[in-house]
């Protein structure tokens, strides 16, 4: 089955600690996207990736870090310089920017 | 700049009741328009989307037009079941990155 999957579903981050979400798609897309949703709240865009080995930020990319290596997969990592990070984070792709987006499961990250 | 605004909630509504749930644009050109839904912990499901003016999108029993002249694209279902609920995100995508309005949460009860 094609889709988008993430990983972990629940993540814990300690103080001062950089931690890395996961997120992989089949589907073949050019595009890929990390939002991030707070409670009661819409969708706010870290970094998106049109292509391959590049990426752009987004409204909120301070704290945030992306790659692109491969097609399909575009791991976020949460840096200690995001001192809010406790949030849901939702990784989307498409098949060529403008396009429909799909989107994966998420990943709730929370702050011990 | 670009944007979408939704009509704020939460709503509740009776099972069976008619369910319009407002969206209104601003952007240049012609951008196209979807509406999205989310269940309780999980990631956003395309629900329907229009890419013209005057086009229609349907899925499940709901709809929306794509309406260039009042800049809306308004959301609706005629009977809506207990299943439906959830929250609705309406959002355009004029260029190269989509705007997401503030969701809307629907409830509907037996």
């Amino acid at each position: 089955d094609g889709g988008i999957t993430q990983s972990p579903k629940y993540l814990f981050r300690k103080e001062g600690q950089n931690v890395t979400l996961s997120c992989e798609q089949n589907l073949n897309h050019d595009a890929m996207y990390w939002y991030r949703q707070d409670p009661g709240q819409g969708l706010r865009l870290i970094y998106y990736s049109q292509i391959v080995n590049d990426f752009q930020k987004g409204d909120i990319a301070e704290g945030y870090s992306v790659s692109r290596e491969k097609k399909e997969s575009f791991p976020l990592t949460v840096t200690s310089a995001q001192k809010n990070p406790t949030a849901f984070y939702l990784c989307a792709s498409s098949e060529r920017a403008q396009e429909t987006q799909y989107f994966g499961p998420g990943t709730r990250l929370l702050v011990l | 700049g670009d944007s979408v605004t939704q009509m704020e909630g939460p709503v509740t509504l009776s099972e069976e009741a008619f369910l319009t749930i407002n969206c209104t644009y601003t952007a240049t050109g012609y951008p196209s328009l979807f509406w999205y839904v989310q269940y309780p912990g999980e990631g956003l499901q395309l629900l329907l989307k229009a890419t013209k003016a005057d086009d229609k999108g349907s899925n499940k029993g709901f709809e929306a037009t794509y309406r260039k002249e009042t800049t809306s694209f308004h959301l609706e279902k005629g009977s809506v079941q207990v299943s439906d609920s959830a929250v609705y995100f309406c959002a355009l995508s004029p260029r190269n990155q989509f705007y997401f309005g503030t969701g809307t949460s629907l409830t509907v009860i037996p």
